[in-house]
């Protein structure tokens, strides 16, 4: 059972350009919402994370927004460069449940110079 | 401050083998968890070591095991191997067991033939 589904599964900006990435979960109980970049041949890094008490938090080019009462959240990351070219995973967790994660399927997004 | 550092990084293994990765966690952190990444998809939850005793499991069969060292270094070992146990096997490692950073390593590859 896939709990958080995320989309598009790949996407084509221009250096510049934003690049939108939206995920939807299911279970009510997640408290915790970090977005992941991957990189080939590399492990996930955290870029940054939320928590449901807040609408929206941003870090440098990077904002993540959250919509609780839709169950749905999403990365927003502004003036996109070459560099951000790599794969992105939401995901999700239960404070009660430590910190296990629950990802999402994935985005690879390309940003054309 | 050393990284999370796994090994191998790959490995070459025939249905019905054995097969044991290795994970040194983050200077430190005391726990520990495992994930499958099969191509093109997110990562999957395994199992979790706390202070060396597991602490939450995933939808994974009892021939995925695990083990946390003293030093809180960890082991994952699947027994029986099969054909969809191909994918890439990440190690992530926290201070805690709540909703701490996670800190992922490069992975190892796994093929089964």
């Amino acid at each position: 059972q896939q709990q958080v589904k995320q989309s598009p599964q790949s996407l084509i900006v221009q250096k510049g350009g934003i690049s939108i990435i939206n995920c939807a979960y299911e279970n009510t109980a997640f408290d915790y919402f970090p977005w992941y970049q991957q990189f080939p041949g590399k492990g996930p890094a955290l870029l940054i994370a939320i928590r449901p008490d807040v609408s929206e938090k941003k870090e440098g080019r990077f904002t993540i927004s959250f919509n609780k009462s839709a169950k749905q959240f999403s990365l927003h990351i502004m003036d996109s460069q070459p560099g951000d070219s790599a794969t992105y995973f939401c995901a999700a967790s239960r404070s009660a449940a430590g910190n296990k994660l629950t990802f999402g399927g994935g985005t690879r997004v390309l940003v054309k110079p | 401050e050393t990284g999370v550092t796994q090994s191998p990084t790959h490995l070459i293994k025939t249905r019905g083998q054995q097969v044991t990765l290795r994970c040194s966690s983050q200077s430190g952190h005391n726990t520990v968890s495992w994930y499958q990444q099969a191509l093109g998809q997110g990562p999957q939850f395994i199992f979790q070591y706390y202070r060396e005793e597991e602490n939450g499991r995933g939808n994974f069969p009892p021939r995925f095991s695990g083990l946390q060292f003293p030093n809180y270094s960890s082991e994952l070992n699947v027994n029986a191997l099969e054909l969809d146990d191909s994918a890439l096997y990440l190690c992530a490692s926290s201070y805690g067991g709540t909703q701490e950073t996670q800190y992922f390593g490069p992975g190892t590859r796994l093929l089964v033939l």
